[in-house]
């Protein structure tokens, strides 16, 4: 199994709705990143947490960790049309050479 | 400017042809990477470069062969093409250490025949 796992794999909201999207991991980490990817384009960082925090906003987005469950959530509030896109979180774990591992991702559909 | 470029962008060919996809980054960053994205969107890494140096190495198969003529450039050679070599391919690069987002390219999308 992944070491990253979003869920759910797909969500489908209207404009206006908040959106939550859960990841859940295996291994120890020293931070855990989310990325945006818009259909048929590269990712793009979102928002980076590390180890020793617990929430962290930016601007629209909310993300919180919890290492004791191996777990972060990403919120997006008042979610609009150009939401619309594949999220996925990646974590750099502590063990052997660093690397970022990526999870399955949640294709988010936001209706107008 | 394009931050990381790849080239590229679509790739169509037969059953065991070489080929290569070149990947530059104008970011100043020391490591650069190459990922596979599946069709089911799972995005795996494949190799890892820092200051020219392979660090990491997912036991790829070697008919994939990473080059880095320098820290900006990081190209990937594909010998003997199979068809679950079918996928889009992302380069991207960050600055070295752990903690430090990644830029992607904008992938290429490698089908084979």
């Amino acid at each position: 199994s992944q070491q990253g796992e979003e869920d759910p794999q797909a969500l489908s909201i209207q404009e206006g709705e908040n959106a939550t999207m859960n990841c859940s991991y295996k291994t120890s980490i020293n931070n855990l990143q989310w990325y945006r990817q818009n259909s048929g384009r590269g990712l793009v960082h979102l928002i980076l947490i590390r180890s020793n925090e617990r929430e962290k906003h930016s601007g629209r987005l909310r993300v919180t960790l919890d290492t004791s469950k191996k777990s972060s959530s990403l919120l997006i509030t008042a979610s609009r049309a150009a939401d619309t896109a594949s999220y996925f979180c990646a974590t750099d774990t502590t063990s052997g050479t660093y690397k970022y591992i990526f999870g399955t991702g949640t294709r988010l559909k936001v209706l107008a | 400017d394009t931050a990381v470029s790849q080239t590229p962008k679509y790739l169509v060919t037969q059953m065991g042809n070489d080929k290569s996809i070149k990947c530059e980054q104008n970011l100043g960053h020391d490591t650069m990477y190459w990922y596979k994205q599946d069709s089911k969107k799972f995005l795996k890494i494949m190799f890892s470069y820092n200051n020219k140096e392979l660090i990491i190495n997912e036991t790829v198969p070697n008919r994939f062969s990473p080059k880095s003529p320098d820290k900006a450039h990081l190209n990937l050679h594909i010998n003997s093409l199979e068809l679950g070599d079918s996928a889009v391919y992302f380069c991207a690069s960050s600055k070295t250490g752990t903690g430090n987002e990644q830029f992607f390219g904008p992938g290429t999308r490698l089908t084979v025949l």
